[in-house]
């Protein structure tokens, strides 16, 4: 069974760094076609995907995040830790942790297979 | 950037009826690279069609994606209470592969 879950704060202030995990059973994030994201859903906006770490070590950003976000993988813990710097409160919303299983190519074209629960994180001061 | 038009915004119906909810793409998407998730009240979205009309593991065969170009169809064909809910696109043809705004399909 795959499940994916997500933690970290659900509040941070604007300017400072978002630290989310995400800690999967069920796959392998070594296993060919393989990814490991996070999709944001904030209120009044289209779901956004956000960035994605690969099994072939390679990782996307979203263009909205610019120069942000980081992604790191721990295998052996099987987790992915998502880390947003300089927060703002257009960053409020709920991430989710996915799955992406058609990553075996060079040109990524994800689809999210399987969904965490979502955390919410609303940054405010 | 290849933007997605959702429509209607809000799909009225009772239980048993057939739902047809459209997806409308600003430029054309390759048909492979169409996926249309489900996001019921409190609930992460699930993965409902991939590649325009390949159901996902589990998805019940009342479910059914068509459409290719630029007009892409998702259709329930009888629906049952647990399919009131919220539906979203998302073309992944282009790299940042977004989603549509949404339709939501409540009970009449």
């Amino acid at each position: 069974q795959i499940t994916l879950k997500e933690s970290g704060p659900m509040l941070v202030k604007p300017t400072q760094t978002l630290t989310l995990t995400c800690t999967f059973s069920g796959f392998s994030s070594t296993t060919r076609g393989v990814g490991v994201g996070w999709v944001r859903q904030s209120p009044g906006q289209a779901l956004e995907w956000l960035a994605i770490i690969y099994w072939d070590d390679n990782d996307r950003y979203s263009p909205s995040l610019r120069s942000r976000a980081t992604l790191t993988r721990d295998t052996s813990k099987k987790q992915v830790v998502l880390t947003v710097t300089n927060m703002d409160p257009v960053d409020t919303g709920t991430y989710y942790c996915v799955l992406v299983t058609n990553g075996a190519f060079s040109i990524k074209r994800p689809y999210f297979a399987h969904w965490g629960q979502g955390t919410p994180v609303t940054v405010s001061s | 950037e290849i933007v997605l038009t959702q429509s209607p915004g809000t799909l009225s119906l009772s239980p048993g009826e057939r739902a047809t909810l459209s997806c409308r793409a600003s430029q054309s998407v390759s048909s492979r690279h169409l996926a249309w998730y489900q996001q019921r009240p409190g609930q992460a979205p699930r993965l409902l069609i991939y590649d325009t009309s390949s159901r996902a593991t589990g998805i019940p065969d009342r479910f059914s994606g068509s459409g290719s170009g630029t007009d892409f169809t998702l259709t329930i064909s009888r629906l049952e209470p647990e399919d009131f809910a919220v539906y979203y696109c998302q073309q992944y043809h282009s790299p940042r592969g977004m989603f549509g705004q949404g339709t939501k399909v409540e009970i009449k």
